[in-house]
């Protein structure tokens, strides 16, 4: 596609609960990274895929998160157990190769609400 | 612990007059830093760049200004316009433990707000 699409655009789930987020990259890019943002701050890195393997996850909080990349596409961003203090916008975006010498796209984000 | 921030959370200026936006860094080894502008209901969207080399860069409407003697970065956009109301956050681009690959270190963003 021409942009990064992340579904669902909103998400509200019960605490304890599981859930997963998406993140279809821009068509080629081969680097994709998770970050969250949580209300009035800027976002803050999770995790990055080259290809399909998970290169950095040096962000993910605690082991409640997992992302996968299986084909070096499409990701999904897993939360288990679901906690109030997960409540955030969760934001994707991907990069041509991952270098310095080309930006991000971002997406528009998840927001998840967690009750 | 090192850090990315911003002077100043909320700035309001006249529609056309021009704005600045500072930030603060204090990661010394930082070589690339880049601008963001966030609408409401948005992610991130790219303004500008600028890597250690430089200390002035322009853009459309948008200037962006490195002193690394202070660590201090800016964003100077000019003739502002209703659009430009947003958050702005700057970015510090900070090696990945893979070679070649890199993060964003984002600081916590200034609300602009353009007025009529």
């Amino acid at each position: 596609g021409a942009g990064v699409s992340q579904t669902p655009s909103n998400k509200v789930t019960e605490k304890g609960k599981y859930v997963e987020l998406r993140c279809d990259p821009i068509s080629g890019h081969t680097a994709l990274y998770w970050y969250r943002q949580s209300l009035g701050q800027g976002p803050e890195f999770l995790i990055y895929f080259q290809g399909t393997g998970a290169a950095d996850d040096s962000g993910l909080p605690n082991d409640r998160f997992f992302a996968v990349r299986p084909e070096g596409s499409v990701s999904t961003l897993k939360i288990q157990r679901t906690e109030r203090g997960d409540s955030a916008v969760y934001l994707c975006a991907s990069s041509l190769t991952g270098g310095t010498n080309y930006g991000y796209t971002f997406g528009s984000g998840t927001r998840l609400t967690v009750v | 612990g090192e850090s990315v921030g911003l002077h100043l959370p909320t700035l309001s200026v006249q529609e056309g007059d021009n704005s600045i936006i500072n930030c603060a860094y204090s990661n010394s080894a930082s070589d690339y830093f880049i601008w963001y502008k966030q609408e409401s209901g948005k992610g991130p969207q790219f303004i500008i760049d600028i890597r250690s080399n430089m200390d002035k860069r322009q853009g459309q409407r948008v200037t962006v200004l490195l002193n690394k003697t202070v660590k201090h970065l800016s964003l100077q956009i000019a003739a502002t316009q209703p659009g430009d109301s947003a958050v702005y956050f700057c970015a510090e681009n900070r090696p990945s433990t893979i070679q070649g690959a890199q993060k964003l270190v984002f600081g916590q963003g200034t609300r602009l707000t353009i007025n009529p």
